[in-house]
């Protein structure tokens, strides 16, 4: 079955440090999303992509977020300047069209010391 | 605000037991996903539905949008079957996912 690849698996950075996620979606889906979980608690949304723009972002992706599609396979997620808080596993998720099933990455486990 | 809650929070099942973990979210929703989450953190989407009943294996998936409740069933349960199981609703012109605390599963010999 075709999967969602991210990488890395793991990032440990310094608080104030920028740091870039990066996922590869299957390559004929064309809804893109990033979700994270911090350790403990549920999973929470941040950002839907489609059509090359944001379609939905949520209080939590601010200004130290940001997010690209540049070359048409991979998708990235930026923070800025990392917060002892930004720790946690982020999520790249991506589906073919509305209605359809969603696929998961595995995960990308952020530390910020 | 959509509020997704799950019930139990936690469950200790015997193998070959029957299972239910419910779900029930406050506002209307376009459709709801069950997930499965292993140790490891990875999760993988076993349902979506939007009405009615799916089944695929041992495992069920009612959605009743009047009472916006859903209930995802395992049938003769098997220690394979541990994981955190998730239900996320579907909102919005996006499709974003809001999640539910999810049920930790864990079957015994």
């Amino acid at each position: 079955e075709p999967e969602v690849t991210q990488t890395p698996s793991h990032q440990v950075t310094q608080m104030g440090q920028e740091v870039i996620l990066r996922c590869v979606p299957i390559s004929n889906h064309l809804y893109f999303y990033w979700y994270r979980q911090i350790l403990g608690q549920k999973v929470e949304f941040l950002v839907s992509f489609y059509n090359n723009e944001i379609s939905e972002k949520s209080e939590i992706f601010d200004d130290q977020f940001s997010v690209e599609r540049p070359d048409g396979s991979n998708f990235t997620l930026k923070i800025r300047s990392t917060k002892l808080e930004d720790s946690a596993m982020y999520f790249c998720a991506s589906k073919v069209d509305v209605g359809e099933k969603l696929f998961f990455g595995s995960g990308t486990q952020l530390s910020v010391l | 605000k959509n509020e997704v809650e799950q019930s139990p929070q936690n469950l200790t099942a015997q193998e070959g037991e029957f299972i239910t973990i419910n779900c029930s979210y406050s506002v209307g929703i376009s459709a709801l996903h069950w997930l499965q989450q292993h140790p490891g953190g990875g999760i993988v989407s076993l349902f979506m539905l939007s009405s009615g009943k799916k089944k695929h294996g041992r495992l069920i998936a009612t959605i009743n949008i009047q009472e916006k409740h859903s209930s995802l069933h395992i049938t003769a349960s098997h220690p394979r079957d541990s994981a955190v199981y998730i239900c996320a609703a579907v909102t919005g012109t996006a499709s974003k996912l809001t999640f539910g605390t999810g049920t930790r599963l864990q079957v015994t010999l």
